[in-house]
């Protein structure tokens, strides 16, 4: 199985910050990478597809980036509605693994 | 609009078999999609299951393969989990999703239910 680490695991920050997350694949994965945003109570929502595709309805300061192992999910100026938990997903292969997610918090 | 909604038992025994079932809206089953079981313990991450394609074609994550059995049924317009065998460790909540795949196999989950708890306890 491709095994997903991402950092940090959890995070504080402040409306309007910057926020960075990093996903590791433990193979190269090219841009088979998903992100998603979770919220408790609901269903994850996907924000980014194949590593840097913004999701039609998907605020713009959402964006992606990498390739190989290396992944990146930013948010740009953070909103309230943002504070959720965020998971990577690789679709290189089955079985399809997420990442072990990143809460992010309110400061 | 796609739609999913699971359905099934809250409270399933150990040892026993769990069954679950996710009804598509706005979507059917004659399209070329796979359709696939998430899952997520308490306090813990999301897991994959298997997916199933509208043929009937499935596939499996290994760690659970020797237990998972996912079915289609596309007069009904909705697929199943049975989960056999379960443990404590199989309580979670389970949420179905439709893959969406384009380009050159990339794949994602776009529409999701909304997720169901499943207990597993005497």
């Amino acid at each position: 199985d491709i095994q997903m680490t991402q950092s940090p695991s959890s995070l504080s920050a402040s409306i309007g910050d910057r926020v960075t997350i990093t996903c590791r694949a433990s193979q190269t994965i090219s841009t088979y990478l998903n992100w998603y945003q979770h919220k408790p109570g609901k269903a994850p929502k996907v924000l980014i597809y194949a590593a840097s595709n913004l999701q039609s309805g998907v605020p713009s300061r959402f964006s992606g980036s990498g390739s190989g192992t290396d992944f990146t999910l930013t948010i740009n100026s953070l909103q309230p509605e943002d504070f959720a938990t965020y998971y990577c997903q690789q679709s290189y292969t089955t079985p399809r693994t997420f990442g072990q997610g990143t809460k992010v918090e309110i400061k | 609009q796609v739609q999913l909604q699971e359905s099934g038992p809250g409270l399933v025994k150990p040892s026993g078999t769990l069954s679950l079932t996710c009804e598509v809206s706005g979507d059917s089953f004659t399209r070329k999609n796979w359709w696939s079981w998430v899952r997520q313990p308490p306090g813990k991450g999301l897991e994959w299951i298997g997916e199933i394609y509208h043929s009937g074609t499935t596939n499996y994550n290994p760690s659970l393969k020797s237990r998972v059995t996912i079915s289609i049924d596309k007069s009904k317009n909705q697929f199943s989990l049975n989960l056999k065998s379960v443990t404590a460790a199989d309580t979670a909540v389970y949420y179905c999703a439709r893959d969406n795949f384009f380009g050159s196999g990339s794949q994602y989950f776009d529409y999701w239910g909304q997720g169901i708890l499943v207990t597993v306890s005497s």
